[in-house]
């Protein structure tokens, strides 16, 4: 059980262009899912805390204009990079909470690179 | 205030010793911590968890960890290292809301065959 995948695990893309990375909780209802980035041989940084039916929550420094984040069913959450450019090359990891808010479960990751 | 501190930033074994990854936390509340693993490339993957219960946890892959509430620690230790068990291991802690998770810096685990 708890299973989370994401979709695209690898994307490449033009500088310019708009790139959307899906997060979805297989077996649970995820009424809170989490959106990090994770650069080489580092931790995770949390970028977004998506709340099915609201607005998500960014952390200081990421732009909500730049990160686009919707998570309008209880099993989707979906972040899109808009505009992308080289310098938002990253790996891009999702968690999933399941009701009891106790756990977080982690999808496999999404690594985007940007020419 | 909540924040975890991994004390080792690489960590390299033979084949068959034990492992010890520390980790040390501080936090306002009665925390929950967690060991997470994640191979090159992958995702993070749950090891254990504490929270509030027993307070030697044990897991996957036969890892497990104690919770030293007097220490402020939650290292994990595995008897015999095999070299599948090389990745990185991150300890996380977190209030019990699902509010707020605070991860560590991570720890690099080398096994040496």
């Amino acid at each position: 059980g708890a299973v989370v995948s994401q979709h695209p695990s690898w994307v490449i893309c033009k500088s310019g262009t708009s790139v959307k990375i899906e997060c979805r909780s297989l077996d649970f209802q995820a009424t809170t899912m989490f959106w990090y980035r994770q650069f080489p041989k580092q931790s995770l940084m949390l970028m977004a805390t998506s709340n099915e039916g609201s607005k998500a929550t960014y952390e200081q420094g990421v732009e909500k204009d730049k990160f686009l984040i919707n998570h309008a069913s209880l099993t989707l959450s979906t972040l899109t990079v808009t505009s992308a450019h080289p310098e938002d090359s990253s790996f891009y990891i999702c968690s999933a909470l399941p009701p009891s808010r106790e756990t977080q479960y982690f999808g496999p990751g999404t690594r985007l690179l940007v020419l | 205030a909540q924040s975890v501190t991994q004390l080792d930033s690489h960590v390299s074994v033979s084949e068959g010793t034990p492992v010890l990854l520390r980790c040390n936390y501080s936090s306002s509340y009665s925390p929950s911590l967690f060991w997470y693993v994640q191979h090159p490339n992958k995702g993070l993957q749950l090891l254990l968890k504490y929270t509030s219960a027993a307070t030697l946890v044990k897991g996957i892959n036969g890892f497990e960890a104690e919770f030293k509430k007097s220490e402020t620690s939650f290292h994990l230790t595995k008897p015999s290292a095999h070299m599948s068990d090389a990745a990185e291991y991150f300890c996380v802690v977190s209030d019990g809301s699902g509010n707020q998770f605070y991860f560590g810096t991570g720890t690099s685990l080398t096994v040496i065959p």
